[in-house]
């Protein structure tokens, strides 16, 4: 699977639009781009995911660019209750195996 | 339809017990994952099951750790001789197909004293 970087933290203000980029440059074509969060030690919780295409629902969107060497999500009207750590991982498709590898991801930190 | 229920939420053992974490997974899901995070570190992927079949194994410590998921009941990690570092969060997710993304149960937080 695809290595992926993303900054170790970001600050946001409440109510404005929170971007979190990703770089996956070494994603194969058949490698999905992955969205999870995890809010203080609770189980983590899958946001999004996309493989291509721009993708959009409740949570968030998602933005891959075209060449899918990277990605970004975006929480439209961050909360404090958005405050979390953000993971973006590359995962292959059925036949590369079924698990999700968590790197250190980025801690966003919502402020009022 | 209830999430992946986890149980105990909290475990604490003396070293040397044994200690035994369940997964249910989702109503219908047939793929558990047994994940481990240790305090301040991250997720660390331990283990992948199917229904009576271990699938990937690569993450799981070779001695004192074993994991099952029977044809019936929950899916369970076996931790035999606990010792103070295996103190840690252990999250159980299980999706319905294989690289369908995962749901996350609420994890078993194990201390060892």
């Amino acid at each position: 699977d695809a290595k992926t970087t993303q900054p170790p933290s970001m600050d946001c203000a409440e109510g404005r639009a929170a971007n979190l980029p990703c770089n996956h440059s070494t994603i194969s074509g058949n490698e999905y781009v992955y969205w999870y969060r995890q809010i203080h030690s609770q189980g983590p919780q899958y946001i999004i995911h996309g493989l291509k295409n721009n993708e959009t629902n409740e949570m968030a969107s998602l933005i891959i660019t075209e060449d899918r060497k990277s990605s970004t999500l975006i929480l439209p009207h961050a909360t404090l209750r958005d405050t979390a750590v953000y993971y973006c991982i590359v995962r292959g498709s059925y036949n590369q195996g079924g698990k999700l590898i968590f790197g250190q991801g980025t801690e966003l930190s919502v402020k009022p | 339809n209830a999430g992946v229920m986890q149980n105990p939420r909290h475990l604490v053992r003396r070293r040397g017990q044994e200690a035994r974490l369940r997964c249910s997974p989702m109503k219908g899901h047939s793929h558990v994952y047994w994940y481990r995070q240790l305090p301040e570190e991250g997720l660390k992927f331990m283990v992948y099951l199917q229904k009576e079949n271990i699938i990937d194994e690569s993450g799981m410590p070779k001695e004192r750790f074993s994991a099952e998921f029977p044809k019936e009941g929950p899916s369970i990690l076996r931790i035999q001789q606990v010792v103070r570092g295996d103190s840690a969060a252990y999250f159980c997710a299980s999706s319905e197909v294989q690289y369908y993304g995962y749901t996350f149960g609420s994890g078993t937080r194990l201390t060892v004293v």
